[in-house]
């Protein structure tokens, strides 16, 4: 079993739409969730992160982490065609530091038309 | 602020070749640095970090190898490229968390297309 599983889409909303993307993790011992956007030929930057459980609310984005039964989401309401890109989500464990320990999703693509 | 440059952008090599991508960070001091290959459908996979000048730490054994000449160039080589090492390569930095939590954040670079034919 794969320690974070991510649905790698595509997926294709209409502009305007509640978009949610959403990643399983296996070892509970994670504690940093991260989510990234790429957009196509770059690097990926970050979006935002949450610790522990919980919501997170960064304008159109919010970031939901549900420890108890090991799944992250990320919900973009009133999507926009720049949206489009692919969302990783990413995990680490809290404590040990260095992000050579992040594990990544295999990310999903997301397509907004207009 | 700082800026992370990786080049080439796109980089077509025969089988067999050497092969030497580079990367540069600038506006901060001792960064931690990363070499990524993403492959479709498999995420994001370390490759090497470097935790200072010299230190190369290897997360899969292949046919490349990493080296950090100055402390903020991080240089990923192989002496004969395989098939199987076309991929998209990114560089990365970050800054340690001192305080027991955990680094979240990592800013990476423009990526290197390679296609070994």
């Amino acid at each position: 079993q794969k320690e974070v599983e991510q649905d790698p889409g595509p997926l294709s909303v209409p502009e305007g739409a509640i978009v949610s993307l959403n990643c399983t993790y296996s070892n509970s011992a994670f504690q940093y969730f991260m989510w990234y956007r790429q957009y196509s030929r770059k690097g990926p930057e970050l979006l935002m992160y949450t610790y522990s459980s919980g919501n997170k609310e960064d304008g159109r984005f919010t970031a939901q982490v549900d420890k108890s039964s090991k799944y992250i989401s990320l919900f973009i309401r009133d999507s926009q065609p720049s949206d489009s890109a692919t969302y990783l989500c990413a995990v680490n464990p809290h404590g040990l530091g260095g992000y050579e320990k992040v594990t990544f999703g295999t990310g999903t693509k997301l397509q907004v038309i207009p | 602020s700082q800026t992370i440059h990786q080049w080439p952008a796109t980089l077509v090599q025969p089988v067999g070749s050497p092969l030497s991508l580079e990367c540069t960070v600038e506006g901060t001091s001792n960064p931690n640095l990363y070499w990524y290959r993403q492959a479709a459908g498999r995420g994001l996979q370390l490759l090497f970090y470097s935790v200072g000048i010299g230190q190369i730490s290897s997360e899969v054994p292949q046919n490349l190898s990493a080296s950090r000449p100055q402390d903020r160039q991080f240089i990923l080589s192989s002496k004969k490229l395989l098939l199987s090492d076309s991929g998209f390569y990114l560089c990365a930095w970050s800054v340690s968390d001192r305080t027991g939590g955990a680094t979240t954040e990592a800013f990476f670079g423009q990526g290197t297309r390679l296609t070994v034919v």
